[in-house]
């Protein structure tokens, strides 16, 4: 079965600095990738997706992730936190063809 | 702008008492979700329609139902809530089953 794994389920940055969380995920086969963020009590909103064309993939907001086939690793960064970042993240897989495996998600606060 | 919107957005139901939330979407998705979301958790997958062909999660329980009378709208009928189905319920759509989905703002079901 595919698996999404998110190390850390909260991550505290200061305003300004480097934003990284990790996703990793267990394949067969090179799957779709996606990342979500979702606000307090709003939906999930996509901010990039991987589909096996160009493996850094730039998405929304100023965040870019990378895919790497050999560590299975689809990190998601943010060269400078904004305050407006704060907010849950979830990693999401695709196997080719089939549904939405999502991660157990990343808290992320953002401190003045 | 093309979206999915869910009413309401809240809604408070009695233990026992049917509720029916609705999701719409002008974005003319071939594919609809619904996810169940507890507090801090990931989404879970219902079930979803491809067209009129309905999918159900093996580990939904049969308490939740759900009805696509036409492309845009989509229901999801619980039956007979208990305290254990107050959560947030998220529709999503998308074009093709592997493609991303976009999720509407979400529904927070309380159960009293």
């Amino acid at each position: 079965a595919q698996s999404v794994t998110q190390l850390g389920s909260h991550v505290s940055v200061s305003e300004g600095a480097l934003v990284l969380l990790r996703c990793n995920y267990s394949s067969s086969v090179p799957p779709y990738l996606f990342w979500y963020v979702q606000y307090p009590n709003q939906g999930l909103q996509l901010l990039l997706k991987y589909t096996s064309a160009a493996t850094l993939v730039k998405g929304i907001n100023g965040f870019e992730a990378e895919f790497k086939k050999s560590e299975t690793s689809f990190h998601l960064t943010k060269p400078s936190a904004h305050m407006s970042d704060a907010a849950e993240y979830f990693c999401a897989v695709s196997p080719k063809g089939e549904k939405l495996v999502f991660g157990k998600g990343t808290k992320l606060t953002v401190n003045p | 702008d093309a979206m999915v919107i869910q009413n309401p957005r809240y809604q408070v139901t009695q233990f026992g008492k049917p509720v029916t939330l609705s999701c719409s979407q002008t974005l003319n998705h071939n594919v609809m979700y619904w996810y169940q979301q507890k507090s801090s958790q990931a989404p879970k997958l219902l079930f979803h329609y491809y067209d009129k062909d309905f999918n159900n999660e093996a580990d939904t329980p049969d308490n939740f139902q759900s009805r696509r009378p036409n492309t845009s709208f989509c229901f999801l009928d619980i039956r007979s809530p208990g305290l254990g189905d107050a959560a947030m319920y998220l529709c999503a759509t998308s074009i093709r089953v592997l493609y991303e989905q976009y999720f509407g703002p979400g529904t927070r079901l309380t159960v009293t």
